[in-house]
């Protein structure tokens, strides 16, 4: 299958700092890629869409301006989770959509732990 | 509002113990009904895709079958690595994001 790069696959940092998560779709070009937050035993919950060259469309009760997403290429998505804190620690999870009847594919997650 | 349900939550199993996952679904309009397995901490894997009612596919030990209202993952003599959290999941034609139930997590052993 199609393969979706993400990476950090964990980090931790101070409350207070940001952390940068890049997503790449390796081998297609993704009309849309989303970002996804998943807590410990639930199911993904959908927190932004984002398609290339445009801004994000985000999920009720998503913060905006405290989960910045850039899609700069048709291959790349980044979410900055910006001034995290404790209850921003989280598993975050990347897809890349190349549209139409395509599949979505998932990156491996970011395991987020801030302190 | 679209909606998925899964169920069993969760569902142990004896090696060779065949038994079928349930995800029931309400959409306004099915582009695609999608199957994904998850081991902890890590990403969805894809399994499946169906379309439209009545289709059928299948890979290895896993059969995946669509109705207009639910989803059948049958597992058939599973084996301990068939172990993980199974996703099901739709997206309509309107949108292009996925809504998730809540997963079955499947335990096997040997």
């Amino acid at each position: 299958g199609a393969v979706v790069s993400q990476h950090p696959s964990r980090v931790i940092c101070k409350s207070g700092t940001s952390v940068k998560i890049e997503c790449r779709s390796l081998d297609f070009q993704a009309t849309t890629m989303f970002w996804y937050r998943q807590f410990p035993k639930q199911s993904l919950m959908l927190m932004a869409t984002s398609n290339e060259g445009s801004k994000a469309t985000y999920e009720q009760g998503v913060e905006k301006d405290k989960f910045l997403i850039n899609h700069a290429s048709l291959t790349l998505s980044t979410l900055t989770v910006t001034s995290a804190h404790p209850e921003d620690s989280s598993f975050y999870i990347c897809s890349a959509w190349p549209g139409g009847h395509g599949i979505q594919y998932f990156g491996a997650g970011t395991r987020l732990s801030v302190l | 509002e679209d909606q998925v349900t899964q169920s069993p939550e969760a569902l142990r199993l004896q090696e060779g113990e065949s038994s079928s996952l349930n995800c029931s679904y309400t959409v306004s309009g099915l582009r695609g009904l999608f199957w994904y397995r998850q081991d902890p901490g890590k990403g969805p894997e894809f399994l499946f895709t169906l379309y439209s009612a009545g289709e059928e596919k299948e890979k290895e030990r896993l059969k995946a079958t669509l109705t207009k209202k639910e989803s059948f993952l049958h597992i058939t003599a599973p084996k301990p690595e068939d172990s993980a959290t199974y996703l099901c999941a739709v997206q309509d034609q309107a949108g292009t994001a996925l809504i998730f139930g809540k997963g079955t997590t499947l335990s096997v052993s040997s």
